[in-house]
């Protein structure tokens, strides 16, 4: 089945400095990803639709210079958390879809980011 | 995006069916209904999806009712691995997206 893959799993870093998430589709290309943020006991949220080749979409409240992202390539899209604090410290999880229209979006195993 | 709405929690015995409901009542005619699982610390994880037919996969079977207001996922056969909140979501092929509402935390007991 469609795998995507998230790297780091978890990343600790301090406050004001600056993270990147990639995150892969092993297996298809992918012209749209999806990035989410979830907190603790909280439902996924929505942030952005990244899509290969354009500027990614934002949702309504999300900081698009805060939450940079970059769509490269047709399996590769990378969010980059700027200046970090600690109110950015949650749990970031892309997904991808394999085709297109109805297609499932599949997950990627999310990373954990704590800003000390 | 339709509206979903779950049950905040449920209870099912190890071996035995369980039955999660789902309301989406203002569901649009181009728009299906996907489920996926989260367990903890873990991406969500697609189970089903259909648009007016039941389906069923290796995984669950998905009922519709006729007037597509409101589906019921069903895992035959519960184990404890199957502890999850489990979400029930429309969604349209033209926006591609997927809209989490807060789910239905299955609890599997052994």
């Amino acid at each position: 089945g469609a795998v995507v893959s998230q790297h780091p799993s978890w990343v600790i870093c301090k406050s004001g400095t600056s993270v990147k998430i990639e995150c892969r589709s092993l297996d298809f290309q992918a012209t749209t990803m999806f990035w989410y943020r979830q907190f603790p006991k909280k439902s996924l949220m929505l942030m952005a639709t990244s899509n290969e080749g354009s500027k990614a979409t934002y949702e309504q409240g999300v900081e698009k210079d805060k939450f940079l992202i970059n769509h490269a390539s047709l399996t590769l899209s990378t969010l980059t958390v700027t200046s970090a604090h600690p109110e950015d410290s949650s749990f970031y999880i892309c997904s991808a879809s394999e085709g297109q229209g109805y297609s499932p979006l599949h997950f990627g195993n999310g990373t954990r980011l704590t800003v000390t | 995006d339709a509206k979903t709405t779950q049950p905040t929690s449920m209870d099912c015995a190890e071996g035995r069916a369980a039955n999660l409901p789902c309301n989406h009542s203002t569901i649009s005619g181009n728009e299906y209904v996907y489920w996926y699982r989260q367990i903890h610390s873990q991406g969500p994880q697609y189970i089903i999806h259909g648009l007016k037919n039941n389906e069923t996969n290796e995984m669950a079977s998905l009922i519709i009712t006729e007037d597509r207001k409101s589906s019921t996922l069903i895992l035959p056969h519960a184990t404890l691995r199957d502890t999850a909140v489990y979400y029930c979501i429309p969604r349209s092929g033209a926006t591609n997206k997927l809209i989490f509402g807060t789910g239905t935390l299955l609890a599997v007991q052994p």
